[in-house]
């Protein structure tokens, strides 16, 4: 079982580029999120879905866009990148089905700089 | 809304020692607590959770957490600490039931293990 897959694991990126962030998991997850993790500050929520064709912004939400069209992925876009979101990303599932508590399967990260 | 306190963002022990990593939480609702741990260039694994029941949970790698609801606390505790244990630390708490499973992070607390 892969589990949850995230591509690329690194990216170099030039201010105003853009870019797209894949997260794949192959666990029948209806939940799936999107957080940045920054020293200091933790992880921040920045998009979820609870299923597809739905999503809705978390936390920090600006500059990055997102889409549900399948079950298993939840790609994250950057439109024009900034320096600002220099940090590593990690894509996170969880089954939502009644009852259930909740718990996030985390894929490895994606470690992303802007220049 | 729901927040996350973690006291002490690095604690420093020797091997062999307790580890008492500590953790506050605001809910306005019973909620549903979490310690994840990330090690170097990982991403997060569960170590234990509190949903519901007993209010002394084990988790893996020999740590267990209490929920006093009087404090509002869920700290962190291994009787003994081994060089493995060293790595990130992050409490998290959800809203218990219905369909919200956005966790909210704490900003994580380094534990190092000195030999």
């Amino acid at each position: 079982n892969a589990g949850v897959t995230q591509t690329p694991k690194f990216q170099v990126l030039k201010t105003g580029q853009s870019m797209t962030l894949q997260c794949a998991q192959d666990m029948n997850h209806e939940y799936m999120s999107w957080y940045r993790q920054d020293p200091g500050m933790g992880l921040r929520l920045i998009h979820y879905s609870v299923g597809a064709g739905i999503t809705d912004q978390g936390e920090v939400p600006n500059g990055y866009n997102v889409s549900r069209s399948t079950t298993e992925d939840f790609p994250l876009r950057l439109l024009s990148a900034a320096p600002s979101q220099t940090s590593v990303y990690f894509c996170a599932s969880s089954y939502s089905m009644g009852g259930n508590t909740g718990e996030l399967f985390f894929g490895e990260g994606s470690r992303l700089t802007v220049l | 809304a729901q927040s996350v306190t973690q006291l002490g963002s690095h604690v420093s022990v020797s091997e062999g020692a307790l580890v008492l990593l500590r953790c506050n939480y605001s809910s306005s609702v019973p909620p549903y607590l979490f310690w994840y741990v990330q090690y170097p260039n990982q991403g997060l694994q569960l170590l234990l959770k509190y949903t519901t029941g007993a209010t002394l949970v084990k988790g893996i790698n020999g740590f267990e957490a209490e929920f006093k609801k009087s404090e509002t606390s869920f700290h962190l505790t291994k009787p003994s600490a081994h060089m493995s244990d060293a790595a990130e630390y992050f409490c998290a708490v959800r809203r218990s039931g219905g369909s919200n499973y956005k966790l909210t992070f704490g900003k994580g607390t380094l534990l190092t293990v000195n030999p």
